[in-house]
């Protein structure tokens, strides 16, 4: 079925060091693949999106990583800083017509000053 | 702000009312998204709109719900005599097209009492 998930729950880091949150996904017949930040009170924030014809993706800061032998997405961020400190999702939208997107649990990014 | 704006952000309400929250999608875009996000969870998909058709309802979405997209502008979520479990956080998201970011707004959080 499709689900997508999250190996960790919870990841702490020091300000300056680089991030990597990893996400699973279970099914093989999405194509669209999408990463948010969510702060405490607000809705999730987009952050950056890659295709399934993509294997790689940059924007400020930010690389996603999309591993479909494995089925595995990864968001790096390079340089975190405090204000990165939030809740990170991935979500993936299935092949075929349906325009829902299916979050995992998330990522609790910590930044330690 | 062009970005997707929700009214009320919190509504307090007792079981067996009826509520209705609004969605101003980003004005260019013609696809608009309900989802439901509860406490440590990722959002969850309940219906989508391109312009004014409602073309996809999640089984999530009871015959207690209903949304409406009148003009293909602005969107309403109306739940009837709600229950306990309607208690959430309900997020509405626009995009401009297939396979393009979905943008949320802040949500509405719902309790019931």
């Amino acid at each position: 079925g499709e689900s997508v998930g999250l190996h960790l729950p919870t990841l702490s880091v020091q300000e300056g060091d680089n991030s990597i949150i990893n996400c699973a996904y279970s099914n093989s017949a999405s194509d669209y693949f999408i990463w948010y930040k969510q702060e405490s009170g607000k809705g999730p924030q987009f952050i950056i999106d890659i295709r399934s014809n993509m294997d790689k993706r940059q924007g400020q800061r930010v690389t996603v990583l999309l591993n479909k032998t494995v089925k595995h997405l990864s968001l790096q961020i390079a340089a975190t800083q405090p204000g990165d400190s939030a809740v990170y999702f991935c979500a993936e939208k299935t092949q075929g017509g349906s325009e829902k997107l299916v979050f995992g649990k998330g990522t609790k990014l910590t930044v330690n000053p | 702000d062009t970005g997707v704006s929700q009214n009320p952000r919190h509504k307090i309400t007792k079981r067996g009312q009826n509520v209705t929250f609004r969605c101003d999608p980003i004005s260019e875009h013609n696809r608009l998204y309900w989802y439901r996000q509860t406490l440590g969870q990722g959002p969850e998909f309940l219906t989508y709109f391109q312009n004014e058709a409602q073309l996809e309802k999640s089984r999530l979405l009871s015959d207690r719900f209903s949304a409406e997209r009148p003009k293909g502008s602005f969107s309403t979520l109306e739940i009837q005599r709600t229950e306990q479990g309607d208690s959430a956080m309900y997020l509405c998201a626009s995009s401009s097209g297939h396979n393009q970011p979905q943008h949320f707004g802040d949500g509405t959080r719902l309790s019931i009492l």
